[in-house]
């Protein structure tokens, strides 16, 4: 089987930084996932890792250590608008294929 | 705009019925994958296609099932529908490589 661990809420200051912790426990582990979905919408893709390392993207970062089944999604110069669910999901490979698999989500709320 | 199209976006249906779910992947896309996501839940996966063929199977009740036609497009089937059926159902697509996985805008379904 497989665990993807988030923490359920988070709160944060707006123009802070907030950083977003996944671990996982799975084999076959073939990269990792952040998406972003804002209540009722579809999940954005964020950002993709495979490699350990820091992915950096504008206001976006993203960590990964593959020996620590770990991740982090590093959110700068936080904005209203980052107010979201934060998903961790993994990629799978078994069976000959790819499978990917979600956490459950982080509710991040951005006060003034 | 992902580019993965998902009609209806809004379904009412009772209880003890059939619906289709019908999604058209990004251009492109040979993968189509289902998740269903009820209230306040994480994305929960159901079944995956590639090319025409069923590629991976997740929690997909029996009362559900796919299909991917040749012209790539794919159709979750509900049937004997239950009010715990209630949820927002994503279609998502991918290119072969599978490092990117872009969702569409969903189909809401509500059984009363």
């Amino acid at each position: 089987g497989q665990n993807i661990d988030q923490p359920t809420e988070m709160t944060a200051t707006e123009g802070a930084i907030v950083q977003i912790n996944c671990t996982y426990q799975t084999s076959g582990f073939n990269g990792l996932f952040w998406y972003q979905q804002h209540a009722g919408e579809a999940p954005t893709f964020l950002s993709y890792n495979v490699l350990d390392g820091l992915e950096e993207k504008g206001r976006f970062s993203s960590f990964l250590s593959r020996s620590k089944g770990y991740s982090y999604l590093l959110l700068k110069e936080l904005q209203m608008k980052d107010s979201a669910s934060y998903l961790c999901a993994v990629k799978k490979f078994s069976g000959g294929y790819n499978k990917l698999i979600f956490g459950a989500g982080t509710r991040l709320a951005v006060h003034p | 705009d992902s580019g993965v199209t998902q009609t209806p976006k809004h379904l009412i249906t009772a209880t003890g019925q059939r619906v289709t779910l019908r999604c058209s992947p990004r251009s492109g896309d040979l993968s189509v994958y289902w998740y269903q996501q009820s209230l306040d839940q994480g994305l929960q996966f159901l079944i995956q296609y590639y090319n025409g063929e069923e590629r991976a199977k997740g929690n997909i009740l029996e009362r559900f099932s796919a299909q991917q036609f040749p012209d790539l497009h794919s159709e979750l089937n509900l049937s004997s529908l239950e009010l715990g059926d209630s949820a927002l159902y994503f279609c998502a697509s991918s290119a072969k490589e599978e490092n990117t996985i872009y969702f569409g805008e969903g189909s809401w379904l509500t059984v009363v």
